[in-house]
């Protein structure tokens, strides 16, 4: 059973150009979680998604940052525009369906740099 | 303010001892948990406590929760060289959203 994959492991992306980060959940799991983290740091949450739903979006940037997890496929995380700002270790988890106080198993992180 | 703030926010002990670190956290909470991060690597999770559970074990893990006092500890027994890394507490308050402190850095010399 694979864990959760998360691709790219590092990104380089100029100022103003946008960023995709990719997130498969573990296998039978449909909730995802992305945080974000600086360096030094400990993880801010983001956003949290199930199936084609968005369920908490409290973390995100009001702007240029939008979360979507289709019913087919991989979460994406996007960033247009990049700034220097968004430069960090991006984290997505998932948990199972349906049940809450379980631990949240992450992936290796994207690492951005926003040159 | 963080929900949850680690103490002491770096710590260096020798290989055999053993390392406690400790987390204060704000409002009322579901579950509380414990991560490890290796340095420039992923989050490894540790150990769930929930709120109505005072004592947890896991190996050469120890995790206490206090709510009346709003704060955890979590006691690693005989430490590795290898259990060289930062430790995160996070608390879920419900809706499944973690809030994370902002760690202790371990460092276990031989």
């Amino acid at each position: 059973n694979a864990g959760v994959m998360q691709n790219p492991r590092h990104l380089v992306r100029r100022r103003g150009q946008e960023a995709r980060l990719r997130c498969s959940p573990m296998k039978g799991h449909s909730h995802v979680y992305w945080y974000r983290q600086l360096p030094e740091e400990g993880l801010k949450f983001m956003v949290y998604l199930q199936k084609e739903n968005i369920i908490d979006e409290s973390g995100m940037p009001k702007e240029r940052f939008s979360a979507e997890f289709p019913k087919e496929g991989p979460s994406i995380l996007r960033i247009q525009q990049v700034v220097r700002g968004d430069s960090a270790a991006y984290f997505c988890a998932s948990s199972p369906p349906g049940r809450s106080n379980y631990e949240q198993y992450f992936g290796p992180g994207t690492r951005l740099t926003v040159t | 303010s963080q929900q949850g703030e680690e103490d002491p926010q770096a710590l260096s002990i020798q290989e055999g001892e053993n390392a406690t670190m400790n987390c204060s956290y704000k409002t009322s909470i579901n579950n509380l948990q414990w991560y490890r991060q290796n340095s420039g690597r992923g989050l490894v999770h540790l150990i769930l406590i929930r709120s109505n559970e005072r004592e947890k074990h896991s190996g050469r893990l120890r995790v206490t929760l206090d709510t009346s006092k709003k704060s955890s500890s979590l006691l690693i027994t005989a430490s590795r060289a290898a259990d060289t890394a930062s430790y995160f507490c996070a608390t879920d308050a419900g809706g499944n959203k973690l809030t994370f402190g902002t760690g202790t850095q371990l460092k276990v010399e031989l």
